[in-house]
């Protein structure tokens, strides 16, 4: 199985900061990676497909980046409304293969 | 309105079974390969099984392999989890996901049914 790790497994940021969360895969998928967030309660919702391309209606401060075994998601000015978990995914290989998640709280 | 729509999950003791179903609505459901994933208390995600549209394609998860088996219904737009010999692991919240093409990712998801396996 693909492991995927994602960093930090927490963190505490501000309105209006920008963060990045990072995820790595323990062998190459090449572009198979996508980002969903989930608010508590709520099912997840897919923000980044094919490690960089925007799923449509998510805001353009949503971004990604990466190939290979290195991605990372950011945020650019953070929204009330993105304090949420966050998880990557691979499709490269079966099993699909999630991060452990990474839980964004209000500083 | 594109929606997927879980239900059948419920308490169970150990060893015994539950059908979950997916209803889809809002597009055209045998165009897509179709998902479950899994959501422990407290938990992280982790991908159950996928069908792909024509049904030709099953994949597993090993910790659900020769327990449970995916199914669908193209005519009536619906996704199935045909669950055996459940066991207290299986304890979760079970979303039901639509995967618009493999390197896509997992684009619209249901509310999720419960599934709960305690004596």
């Amino acid at each position: 199985d693909i492991q995927m790790t994602q960093s930090p497994s927490s963190l505490s940021a501000s309105v209006g900061d920008r963060v990045t969360i990072t995820c790595r895969a323990r062998q190459s998928i090449g572009n198979f990676l996508h980002w969903y967030q989930q608010r508590p309660g709520k099912a997840p919702k897919l923000l980044i497909y094919a490690a960089s391309s925007l799923q449509s209606g998510v805001p353009s401060r949503f971004s990604g980046s990466g190939s290979g075994t290195d991605f990372t998601l950011t945020i650019r000015s953070l929204q009330p409304e993105d304090f949420a978990s966050y998880y990557c995914q691979q499709s490269r290989y079966i099993p699909y293969t999630f991060g452990q998640g990474t839980k964004l709280e209000i500083k | 309105e594109v929606q997927l729509v879980e239900s059948g999950g419920g308490l169970v003791k150990p060893g015994g079974s539950l059908r979950l179903s997916c209803a889809a609505s809002g597009f055209t459901f045998i165009r897509y390969t179709m998902s479950w994933v899994r959501q422990a208390p407290g938990k992280g995600l982790e991908w159950v099984s996928s069908m792909s549209s024509s049904g030709s394609d099953i994949y597993y998860a090993d910790s659900v392999k020769g327990r449970f088996s995916i199914s669908r219904d193209n005519a009536k737009n619906s996704l199935f989890l045909q669950m055996n010999s459940l066991r207290a692991e299986d304890t979760a919240l079970y979303y039901c996901a639509r995967e618009g093409a493999v390197d896509n990712g997992m684009d619209v998801w249901g509310q999720g049914t419960t599934v709960t396996v305690s004596s």
